[in-house]
């Protein structure tokens, strides 16, 4: 069964940093792009970023970032692990929202819509 | 980037009617090489993830009613849905993801009348 399991929630302070962490099973978690996708208080879904676990990571190439996150927030991956990740290096109270990791489908040269979701990581920053 | 526009906002429905709702793209996600349009819908219920629901425009995922149909191409894309249940209450988003930079719609918010 795939599932895509996300760390639990966190609160944090204005300027703190912070790394959450998206764990991949019941697939080849290399073989599948991740996005990132952030949904504010009472607000619709963006798009924040990106990646293919089984790229290099020197091969930047293979991580697209939204203008709207570019500089802001950082993907990361542990392939021994299957674990993707999205980091704040200094937070923002604009930054408290849920944040879901979600599969990008492929097969045969055809991408599809984001096929599996993480349930997804509540981040609050208080000022 | 491209820009999906969700028309309308929101919109209610009484149980057993037809829903609409409208996805219109800045720019095509026609891709002529695999002939597939890139843009996938998905229905968002509260405390959930949200869900895919089509892909390539028209393409039903497995286990999906058939009560949604989706339809259009090149710029201009709608989700049906025949005959509204109650459990169909959601927030419903088009996604294009043609280009390296992933959009979102707005988001429409469907709910009984």
């Amino acid at each position: 069964e795939v599932q895509l399991v996300q760390s639990g929630a966190e609160v944090k302070e204005s300027g703190e940093s912070l790394k959450i962490s998206c764990k991949g099973s019941g697939y080849s978690f290399t073989s599948y792009w991740i996005a990132w996708v952030r949904q504010m208080p009472g607000k619709g879904l963006e798009w924040v970023a990106k990646f293919y676990p089984g790229a290099s990571n020197a091969m930047d190439s293979y991580t697209k970032y939204s203008p709207s996150f570019q500089g802001r927030v950082t993907i990361s991956v542990d392939k021994s692990t299957s674990t993707a990740y999205l980091q704040w290096t200094s937070l923002r109270a604009s930054d408290t929202a849920m944040y879901y990791c979600a599969r990008h489908y492929y097969d045969s040269g055809n991408f599809g819509g984001y096929d599996y979701w993480g349930q997804g990581t509540l981040v609050t920053v208080s000022s | 980037d491209i820009v999906l526009t969700q028309s309308p906002d929101s919109l209610a429905v009484s149980l057993g009617e037809r829903a609409t709702i409208n996805c219109k793209s800045s720019q095509s996600v026609f891709r002529g090489s695999l002939n597939k349009n890139y843009l996938a819908w998905y229905q968002h219920k509260p405390g959930q993830p949200p869900k895919l629901l089509i892909s390539w425009a028209s393409t039903r995922v497995s286990g999906v009613p058939e009560r949604f149909t989706g339809s259009g191409s090149g710029t201009d894309f709608t989700l049906t849905i025949s005959s509204l249940q109650a459990e169909d209450v959601a927030v419903y988003y088009c996604q294009q993801y043609d280009s390296d930079l992933h959009t979102f719609g707005q988001g429409t918010k469907l709910e009984i009348k």
